[in-house]
């Protein structure tokens, strides 16, 4: 399977902490793009890190890519109850298809 | 406005019965998608059209077949329904289809067969 895995399944921090999520995959990617889905929603698109950077931010959010390991992180520095969601690695593995990682559950309490 | 939306947004129906899935985006994008999300929250692309031509053709049970009318709808109809079929249906779309592109998802649809 081109599956992604993310790590840790489930994270609970409280407000004002780091969390930190990783994700993993088989196949050679061109980009690797994060996603989030609040409870009940659609996802909604994070941040997208294409496979010659190794780092990339967006406001609170810090993705690193590693493309010899098949790994990224998604790093949300300052958690707020607002975060809660879960959270989702995306790879096209050399197409145009997106194949979404199994997600990493955050819960932030206040 | 909303730029991605599905209805139902809610679908309870009896094993062997047909149902379908409305999407329409307003966002003027090329390329509309149809994923599944299962109860463990694994989301899998089920099929792609492009100005509605037909790109990706996932492993998926003919009894699925999507229609696009018109680049700004994708409809996804379902027979002879299964108990498996349950699950939360997500449409998508994108400006051209390419692996860079941001796909924007509507709010699913809760299918349940019983």
């Amino acid at each position: 399977s081109q599956q992604g895995e993310e790590d840790p399944q489930a994270l609970s921090i409280q407000e004002g902490e780091n969390a930190t999520m990783n994700c993993s995959y088989k196949t050679s990617i061109n980009n690797l793009q994060w996603y989030r889905q609040n409870s009940g929603r659609g996802l909604v698109h994070l941040i997208l890190i294409r496979s010659n950077e190794r780092e990339k931010h967006s406001g609170r959010l810090r993705v690193t890519l590693d493309t010899s390991k098949k790994s990224s992180s998604l790093l949300i520095t300052a958690s707020r109850a607002a975060d809660t969601a879960s959270y989702f690695c995306a790879t096209d593995s050399n197409t145009d298809k997106l194949i979404f990682g199994t997600g990493t559950r955050l819960q932030v309490f206040p | 406005d909303t730029a991605v939306s599905q209805t139902p947004k809610y679908l309870v129906t009896q094993m062997g019965n047909d149902k379908s899935i409305k999407c329409e985006q307003n966002l003027g994008h090329d390329t509309m998608y149809w994923y599944k999300q299962d109860s463990k929250k694994f989301l899998k692309i089920m099929f792609s059209y492009n100005n509605k031509e037909l790109i990706i053709n996932e492993t998926v049970p003919n009894r699925f077949s999507p229609k696009s009318p018109d680049k700004a709808h994708l409809n996804l109809h379902i027979n002879s329904l299964e108990l498996g079929d349950s699950a939360v249906y997500f449409c998508a779309s994108s400006r051209s289809g390419t692996s860079t592109d941001t796909q924007y998802f509507g709010p699913g649809t809760r299918l349940t067969v019983l």
